[in-house]
């Protein structure tokens, strides 16, 4: 159980185009969906949150116009990267929280390698 | 502010060599910490979440344990596939984010 697929799992695209990544609950429903960014050797950067049915909430120096994030049903969530630029390129991952875990354990999708030319 | 510090950033270990990760944290009011795995090119994988201080879980070789300032990550007689990066993450209580640590990789030679 608990499972999150994302989708692409790795995209290359050039400067100044969008890209969207979508993330999915396959076997329950997530109140709750996370997306976060990873750089080699850092930790996880939690980039923003959100409910479904309500805007995300985004963390501190995250540009909430350039990282889409769309939350309209209890197994789909959206991130759209808009106008790429090489300094965007990294690891994305999404996680979900909700009805059929343990509220607040996030359980994670497999990631999605963003390459921007 | 939340704080996770993961000690040591990398381990090597021989087959069936246990030892133990660290984990320290500063939070304000745990609501619970987490540990996860994660390969290269993965998302992370959930292993256990700790609530209290004195509690303990365990999965086949992995036993978490956790103290009001730290939490251990054991691992019994490991083996090549265990190798991977273990993160450790933790939750304030009223708050749905969660703050994670740099990880330790784990490398198990054969």
């Amino acid at each position: 159980g608990a499972v999150v697929s994302q989708h692409p799992s790795r995209v290359i695209c050039k400067s100044g185009t969008s890209v969207k990544i979508e993330c999915r609950s396959l076997d329950f429903q997530a109140t709750t969906m996370f997306w976060y960014r990873q750089f080699p050797k850092k930790s996880l950067m939690l980039m923003a949150t959100s409910n479904e049915g309500s805007k995300a909430t985004y963390e501190q120096g995250v540009e909430k116009d350039k990282f889409l994030i769309n939350h309209a049903s209890l197994t789909l969530s959206t991130l759209t990267v808009t106008s790429a630029h090489p300094e965007d390129s990294s690891f994305y991952i999404c996680s979900a929280a909700g009805e059929g875990t343990t509220l607040n354990e996030q359980f994670f999708g497999p990631g999605t390698r963003l390459t921007v030319l | 502010e939340d704080q996770v510090t993961q000690s040591p950033e990398a381990l090597r270990l021989q087959e069936g060599e246990s030892s133990s990760l660290n984990c320290s944290y500063t939070v304000s009011g745990l609501r619970g910490l987490f540990w996860y795995r994660q390969d290269p090119g993965k998302g992370p994988e959930f292993l256990f979440t700790l609530y209290s201080a004195g509690e303990e879980k365990e999965k086949e070789r992995l036993k978490a344990t956790l103290t009001k300032k730290e939490s251990f990550l054991h691992i019994t007689a490991p083996k090549p596939e265990d190798s991977a990066t273990y993160l450790c993450a933790v939750q304030a209580k009223g708050y749905q984010k969660v703050t994670f640590g740099i990880g330790t990789k784990l490398q198990v030679i054969p």
